[in-house]
């Protein structure tokens, strides 16, 4: 079946211990996404790629980065967590039409992070 | 800034009863419209999109659309303990961003 699949499913990692968070989809959609949702808020969007091109959310940290080495693929890279990031990092993937707007998102299972 | 507005709940309702969830949106050009709910710890799953106005229907579900009055509602008819979870409603306007409410967390009572 076609997915979106995220790893790991759960990560726990030290204060400004770099972590890395992956995620593929076989949907060959054309645009990808992470949210960061922390408990009983709704998912905030931190940047997405359309194709290769990358767009940042202006209240995003530059502590967040993110790669898309191919469609497949693509990498949520923490660089210093802090106590705050302590959330569930969702990946998300949609298709945007020419004809204009993007279809429905497909949700991964999520990867939640605890940062000590 | 668009905003997506949802009423946080709790809402409860009794087991067989119409759980009805209502969100409000403040971009006059958004285009689609879509329920997702998210149960405790998982990620969201996509329940209903809804692009014209009026109603549409899937099994217990029925989404409502009325972009006159930036307006788009979720009925969950013959409401079951399972349905307890929150609900999202997402926005798009023809980009590629999809805009958020802060969800309506629902309970229902055996």
């Amino acid at each position: 079946d076609a997915m979106v699949i995220q790893n790991p499913r759960y990560q726990v990692t030290q204060f400004g211990k770099p972590v890395t968070l992956s995620c593929s989809q076989t949907l060959n959609h054309n645009v990808m996404y992470w949210y960061q949702q922390k408990s009983s808020q709704a998912p905030k969007l931190l940047f997405h790629y359309y194709d290769k091109d990358f767009n940042n959310e202006a209240d995003t940290p530059d502590n967040f980065q993110s790669r898309r080495p191919n469609t497949s693929f693509c990498f949520l890279d923490i660089r210093s967590p802090g106590l705050g990031d302590t959330a569930m990092y969702l990946c998300a993937t949609s298709r945007d039409q020419t004809s204009g707007g993007s279809d429905t998102q497909y949700f991964g299972p999520g990867t939640r992070l605890t940062v000590l | 800034q668009k905003e997506v507005e949802q009423n946080s709940g709790p809402l409860s309702v009794p087991e067989g009863a119409i759980a009805s969830l209502n969100c409000t949106y403040s971009d006059r050009v958004s285009q689609s419209f879509f329920w997702y709910r998210q149960y405790s710890g998982k990620s969201p799953e996509l329940i209903m999109s809804i692009y014209s106005n009026g109603d549409k229907e899937d099994g217990r579900f029925t989404a409502q659309l009325n972009k006159a009055s930036q307006y788009v509602s979720l009925l969950i008819r013959d409401s079951q303990p399972s349905d307890s979870a929150t609900y999202l409603c997402a926005v798009n306007d023809y980009g590629q961003n999809f805009v958020f409410g802060p969800g309506t967390r629902l309970s229902v009572l055996p």
